[in-house]
């Protein structure tokens, strides 16, 4: 199946701090990537999605201005965790898919610790 | 939209045995239900898919059945082995969700060697 990149696997940083986690698909044009969060034993929470060159429409709950993404090309888009704080430690994972109707495949996670 | 059940939430089998797990979904436009699995600290993988136009589609060990007026689908792994332990999740999705998958609770199987 195709391939989505994710990086970095793992990242701790300090309270108050950014974080940038990349998402990339390696051989397929993605044209939507989703966001998502998981808590420990329990299912993938969607964040939001992002289609290529428009603004992410996030789920409601989530805060556009603390969990802001950019999907500036078709492989790659970014989640960027901002002022962050110990509740937002927690595993992050993407996914992307070629089009609609289409298999959504999902990068390896990130999980990020917050102290 | 839609709501998708899971069961059950863990599972555990001897090496050998069959393992099913059932899901249920509730939006009727639903017309694609993939199987992801989930290791531990890893992303989810795609395993198996089915559309609502089959009925059952067959991988190795791995089969998914669809009943489409029930609305309810199933993962059924034969000659279960150890590293086939994992949280599986199930998903649907539909045109008027923007094809976006609901997924299941997930299902943590344990295969006892």
């Amino acid at each position: 199946g195709a391939v989505v990149s994710q990086h970095p696997s793992r990242v701790i940083c300090k309270s108050g701090t950014s974080v940038k986690i990349e998402c990339r698909s390696l051989d397929f044009q993605a044209t939507t990537m989703f966001w998502y969060r998981q808590f420990p034993k329990q299912s993938l929470m969607l964040m939001a999605t992002s289609n290529e060159g428009s603004k992410a429409t996030y789920e409601q709950g989530v805060e556009k201005d603390k969990f802001l993404i950019n999907h500036a090309s078709l492989t790659l888009s970014t989640l960027t965790v901002t002022s962050a704080h110990p509740e937002d430690s927690s595993f992050y994972i993407c996914s992307a898919m070629t089009g609609p109707d289409t298999e959504a495949f999902f990068g390896q996670g990130t999980r990020l610790t917050v102290v | 939209g839609e709501n998708v059940e899971q069961h059950p939430s863990t599972l555990s089998v001897q090496e050998g045995d069959s393992a099913v797990i059932k899901c249920t979904y509730s939006d009727s436009a639903s017309n694609y239900f993939p199987w992801y699995k989930q290791e531990l600290g890893k992303g989810p993988q795609l395993i198996i898919d089915i559309r609502s136009n089959v009925g059952e589609k067959k991988d190795q060990r791995i089969a998914v059945t669809l009943n489409k007026t029930a609305k309810h689908f199933s993962l059924h792994i034969t000659e279960t082995q150890p590293e086939d332990s994992a949280v599986y999740f199930c998903a649907a999705s539909s045109p008027g969700g923007s094809y976006i998958p609901t997924f299941g609770r997930g299902t943590s199987l344990i295969v006892h060697p």
